[in-house]
């Protein structure tokens, strides 16, 4: 089974900090990617990546970065959050083509 | 764009059928999938749909019309561990299926 690990169930944080959140596959997929589900809105994509070192924005890249420097790790970088990124992040990866995708558990971030 | 609705919430007895719906508006379209994710969980894919018709898999079956932006996903002999969140995504055309856009999630409740 893949196995996509995100390192933290639960962060508090605060306006204006940088935050870090990873995630690793375990399954040699070429693509991973980042979405923040938050309710009414549904899964919404920010960045993905489709190999080392490559990225691409997806629908909400605004105030989002990006790190792919190893096939199985994928980060995804707030520069100086803020309230309004309080949210679940999910993480997925996928083999190439029409993959279905294989999610992390989350992350619940929250920025005081 | 992508444009997806879903019902927010339904509600069925254990033991019996119910079938939640996806109507898709869209500028580009390869298929559709479905994830199951309970609450605190990771989405989980069910299925994927590309051609019209209705594949069937176990329980759970899903149906797809292209023509008409339509999709669905039957629950058969319902048990208490189906009640979940049901996401409809739609994979666009010429691109990777992890740039799919979701719906919002059915929320499904399965009473005794």
């Amino acid at each position: 089974d893949v196995k996509v690990t995100q390192s933290s169930r639960y962060l508090v944080k605060r306006t204006g900090e940088k935050v870090f959140l990873e995630c690793v596959q375990d399954m040699d997929h070429e693509n991973m990617f980042w979405y923040r589900q938050d309710p009414g809105l549904g899964l919404r994509l920010i960045y993905f990546s489709y190999d080392v070192k490559m990225k691409e924005k997806g629908d909400i890249p605004e105030g989002y970065s990006v790190s792919r420097e190893k096939k199985e790790r994928f980060s995804l970088i707030l520069e100086s959050a803020s309230t309004n990124q309080t949210s679940m992040y999910l993480c997925a990866s996928s083999s190439l083509g029409d993959s279905p995708l294989h999610f992390g558990n989350g992350t619940r971030l929250t920025v005081t | 764009g992508q444009n997806i609705d879903q019902p927010t919430e339904m509600t069925a007895t254990e033991g019996a059928i119910v079938q939640i719906n996806c109507t898709y508006q869209t500028s580009g379209f390869n298929g559709l999938f479905w994830y199951q994710q309970h609450a605190g969980e990771a989405p989980t894919f069910l299925s994927y749909n590309v051609l019209d018709g209705l594949e069937e898999k176990g329980r759970f079956s899903s149906f797809l019309s292209r023509s008409k932006g339509y999709s669905y996903l039957l629950l058969k002999e319902l048990q208490m561990k189906d009640s979940a969140s049901y996401l409809c995504a739609v994979s666009p055309a010429y691109t990777n299926a992890g740039k799919s856009t979701f719906g919002d999630g059915t929320t499904l409740t399965v009473k005794p």
